[in-house]
């Protein structure tokens, strides 16, 4: 089965200017996360979509991030203005969701924001 | 509040040796599962081995095994006859089902193992 779809694979900007990054997760997989992993680290939960609905944005900057999932399926998370302490990989995932404990979660290749 | 703890930021192991990679978490959920993924310098995210937390068995995937001790909220990942590409980043991550059909994974800061020659 095909994977979770992530693109770009790398994007570098200014500060203050805004990015989009796209995610195209398995079919059928009701669950989608945003992950944002500064190096060195974990990854950080940002927003969770459960199909086209949110169930946790607790972590999301809102004042900046913004993410949809359009008919639950595809999702962008966009950032404007970008910050310096935004340079991260940025991870999208998927699962099947519906309170399934023991289905992994299925990660894309990320993508690699660098700001300057 | 840290949910999942993995207190070896670095480790070092011999090839051929077996290691242990520590994780402990936090939840007041009955039902939860574990999961260690593993993370090249390459950057994507393999799933490795699952744990659910009524399993009565520890887990075992190959060479992988999670030492499950439910009563310490511990889930350590043991690897046997360590490999040279199993040189990673290891995370521990915990699945939670807050409500009804809404689950959320957290994962941990993990864990870099690098496997000396």
């Amino acid at each position: 089965e095909a994977g979770v779809a992530q693109s770009p694979r790398y994007k570098i900007i200014e500060k203050r200017q805004s990015v989009a990054f796209w995610c195209n997760p398995i079919s059928g997989h009701a669950t989608l996360y945003w992950y944002q992993q500064i190096l060195g680290q974990g990854p950080k939960l940002l927003i969770q979509f459960q199909n086209n609905g949110v169930v946790d944005d607790s972590q999301l900057p809102k004042d900046r991030f913004s993410a949809e999932r359009l008919k639950g399926v595809d999702s962008t998370l966009k950032i404007q203005p970008a910050k310096l302490e935004d340079s991260a990989v940025y991870l999208c995932a998927s699962s099947l969701g519906e309170g399934n404990l023991n289905t992994e979660a299925f990660f894309g290749q990320g993508t690699r924001l660098t700001v300057v | 509040a840290q949910k999942i703890t993995q207190t070896q930021p670095g480790m070092f192991v011999q090839e051929k040796e077996a290691v242990t990679l520590d994780c402990t978490y936090d939840t007041s959920d009955p039902s939860y599962g574990l999961f260690w993924y593993k993370q090249p310098s390459s950057g994507e995210m393999i799933f490795l081995i699952y744990q659910g937390s009524y399993d009565q068995q520890n887990a075992t995937e190959g060479r992988y095994s999670l030492n499950f001790q439910k009563a310490r909220k511990s889930a350590n990942l043991v690897i046997s006859a360590s490999q040279l590409g199993d040189s990673a980043m290891y995370f521990c991550a915990m699945r939670e089902v807050l409500k009804t059909s809404y689950d959320k994974v957290i994962f941990g800061p993990g864990t870099s193992l690098s496997v000396i020659p």
